[in-house]
This record gives C-alpha cells, sequence and structure tokens, in this order.
C-alpha cells in the first residue's frame, strides 16, 4: 500500500513569496490533515479536510494560508504571502475514517520550508 | 480545549537501559492517545496507541504505554534501549475532533 505523497520535500523562499505544497493521501483515505511542524515544537493542526469538506481550520492563518481539496483526493496547501515566521516542515496525513480513534493517521514525510 | 504535556525535551540513556518519556494530557473527555516516532528528516511513525480496553498498550519496536486515568498520564517505556532508539517522540490526543501533539521528547541514546 503506498503512503501519503508529498511534495516538494524541500522549498526556499523569500518573504513575501508565494508557496504551494500538494498532497495525495493513501487511496481511499476520507480525511487529510495539514499540520505545521516549527523546530523545536509538536505538530500543530492548521486544517482537516472530509472528503472536499473542511472540518476544522480554526487555526489556518486565512490572511495568508490557503487549502483545497477539491475531488475530495488530492491536497494543496498554499502560502501568499510567505513571512519568515512560516519557517517549518509541513505534515500531511490522512486516515479512513473520521478520527485517528478509529483507525490510525498515516503521515508523509513532509515538506521542508525555509523563508529567507 | 485539551493540550498534551510531554516533561523533558531531551532524554538520554546507554544502550541497554531502560527509556521512560513521560506524557500528560489535559481534557475534560478522556481522550484517545497516542506516541508517534519520527527520525530525522522523516515523518511521523505510529508506534502505539490507547483509544478503549485494556490501559496497558503494546506498540512496534519493543515499546509500550499505560493509560492512567487518576494521573492523566500516558508514560512511554521500552525494558532496554537501543541506538537505533534515538529519534523524537510525539504524544498526542485525539479529542474534540482534533489530534494534538506535545512538544516532543528527544531520546538520546548512548553506547
Amino acid at each position: 500500500e503506498a503512503g501519503v505523497a508529498q511534495s516538494p520535500r524541500y522549498k526556499i523562499i523569500e518573504k513575501r513569496q508565494s508557496v504551494a505544497f500538494w498532497c495525495n493521501p493513501i487511496s481511499g483515505h476520507a480525511t487529510l490533515y495539514w499540520y505545521q511542524q516549527i523546530l523545536g515544537q509538536g505538530p500543530k493542526l492548521l486544517i482537516q479536510f472530509q472528503n472536499n469538506g473542511v472540518v476544522d481550520d480554526s487555526q489556518l492563518p486565512k490572511d495568508r494560508f490557503s487549502a483545497e481539496r477539491l475531488k475530495g483526493v488530492d491536497s494543496t496547501l498554499k502560502i501568499q504571502p510567505a513571512k519568515l515566521e512560516d519557517s517549518a516542515v509541513y505534515l500531511c496525513a490522512s486516515s479512513s475514517l473520521s478520527g485517528p480513534g478509529e483507525t490510525e493517521a498515516f503521515f508523509g514525510q513532509g515538506t521542508r520550508l525555509t523563508v529567507v | 480545549a485539551q493540550s498534551v504535556t510531554q516533561l523533558g525535551s531531551h532524554v538520554s540513556v546507554s544502550e541497554g537501559a531502560l527509556v521512560l518519556l513521560r506524557c500528560n494530557y489535559s481534557s475534560s473527555v478522556p481522550p484517545y492517545l497516542f506516541w508517534y516516532v519520527q527520525y530525522p528528516n522523516q515523518g511521523l511513525q505510529l508506534l502505539l496507541k490507547y483509544t478503549t480496553g485494556a490501559t496497558l498498550v503494546k506498540g512496534i519496536n519493543g515499546f509500550e504505554a499505560e493509560f492512567k486515568k487518576s494521573e492523566t498520564s500516558f508514560h512511554l517505556t521500552k525494558p532496554s534501549a537501543h541506538m537505533s532508539d534515538a529519534a523524537e517522540y510525539f504524544c498526542a490526543a485525539w479529542g474534540y475532533s482534533t489530534l494534538t501533539f506535545g512538544k516532543g521528547t528527544m531520546l538520546l541514546v548512548s553506547p
């Protein structure tokens, strides 16, 4: 079974530029999560999708971050414009049901973003 | 809102020694609890999880954790550390439709 795929693995941009990350979850997984992991901290949930609908985006900085999952499969996370404090690893995860208590959340390898 | 606290950002042990990584959660409702491991430049891998039933949970690589409701704890242990256990470990709690992580504990294993 293929895992959660993310691209790119690494990205360096200047502040005020825009960037986009892509995630392909495990086939058949209805729930998709985007987490931000700043160095020295645990992952923080940015947004959670159930199929193509948003379940939770309460911690997503909506003035600069956006995410979509149009067909309920792949997802993109965009930052525009980027700030220095956005430097982090962005992790995508998927699970087969509405919560990891019923199953397991599988994580991709992440995209490491550096904003200079 | 729930929170997860991991005591100690770094824990150092010798190879063959007991590993103990501490995790406490704060929630008005007992959550589902998880331990994940992260190796350098890798994603998160599930070690074990507690949902319901037996409070002592066994996971991969010889790790286990015990859910103690009275102490709101879910500490991770391994009887004998191996060099390959060196990694960062995250405790997480699922509740209120959100998976909340602790800040992580880096496990260092010396020969």
